[in-house]
């Protein structure tokens, strides 16, 4: 799986829109990139995930650069309920079964 | 459709004892998975299958078993319960379909198992 990097941590207001970046300078063409997230004591959650175009579902909105170098998860309208610790995974699709969750992003919602 | 379940939510044993931790999903996922997440540390793959009837070792196995009868049920099994087995247990499936969906996993609300 390619190396992803994501900030440590990231604040937004409630009602704003969370833009959630990862770099991935290394990925190859046959790479998807995968957005889950853990609320704390949780399973984690499958947000979205998308290959070359930009994504979109009822969750959150995928935007992968051209060069396919970075992407960006955005949440529209960010709530409480969407504090949580945010992992960016690239990989090639049915290689290896086990996720691996690298550090994340922990995005603080805050009222 | 409730997704993943997973039952019991808490269950304290003695060292020795054993015990089933049951997932079930009601998707139709053809894969299905079983984690372990320890304090601060990221998820390690215990057990997996790819079909009814099937089941491949993860990345630790030890101390485990499980059992895959029917499509929708993947069993856990600690034979004997240590103390280093305390951890919370997650089971995951997906739809084991190409098109970036091998890796849609969804998880289960977790088991938390203390081992005295």
């Amino acid at each position: 799986d390619a190396k992803t990097t994501q900030p440590t941590s990231m604040d937004c207001a409630e009602g704003r829109a969370a833009n959630l970046p990862c770099n991935h300078s290394t990925i190859s063409g046959n790479e998807y990139v995968y957005w889950y997230r853990q609320i704390h004591s949780q399973g984690p959650q499958y947000i979205i995930h998308g290959l070359k175009n930009n994504e979109t579902n009822e969750m959150a909105s995928l935007i992968i650069t051209e060069d396919r170098k970075s992407s960006t998860l955005i949440l529209p309208h960010a709530t409480l309920r969407d504090t949580a610790v945010y992992y960016c995974i690239v990989r090639v699709e049915g290689v290896n079964p086990r996720l691996t969750f690298g550090e994340g992003t922990q995005l603080t919602v805050n009222p | 459709n409730a997704g993943v379940t997973q039952t019991p939510k808490f269950r304290v044993l003695k060292t020795g004892q054993s015990m089933t931790l049951l997932c079930a999903q009601d998707m139709n996922h053809e894969y299905m998975y079983w984690y372990r997440q320890d304090p601060g540390m990221g998820l390690r793959l215990i057990h997996y299958s790819v079909g009814e009837g099937t089941t491949a070792k993860g990345e630790v196995p030890d101390g485990y078993n499980v059992s895959r009868l029917k499509k929708q049920n993947f069993l856990l099994g600690l034979e004997s319960a240590a103390p280093s087995q305390t951890s919370v247990y997650f089971c995951a499936s997906s739809t084991g379909l190409a098109g970036g969906n091998q890796d849609t996993q969804y998880f289960g609300p977790g088991t938390r198992l203390t081992v005295l």
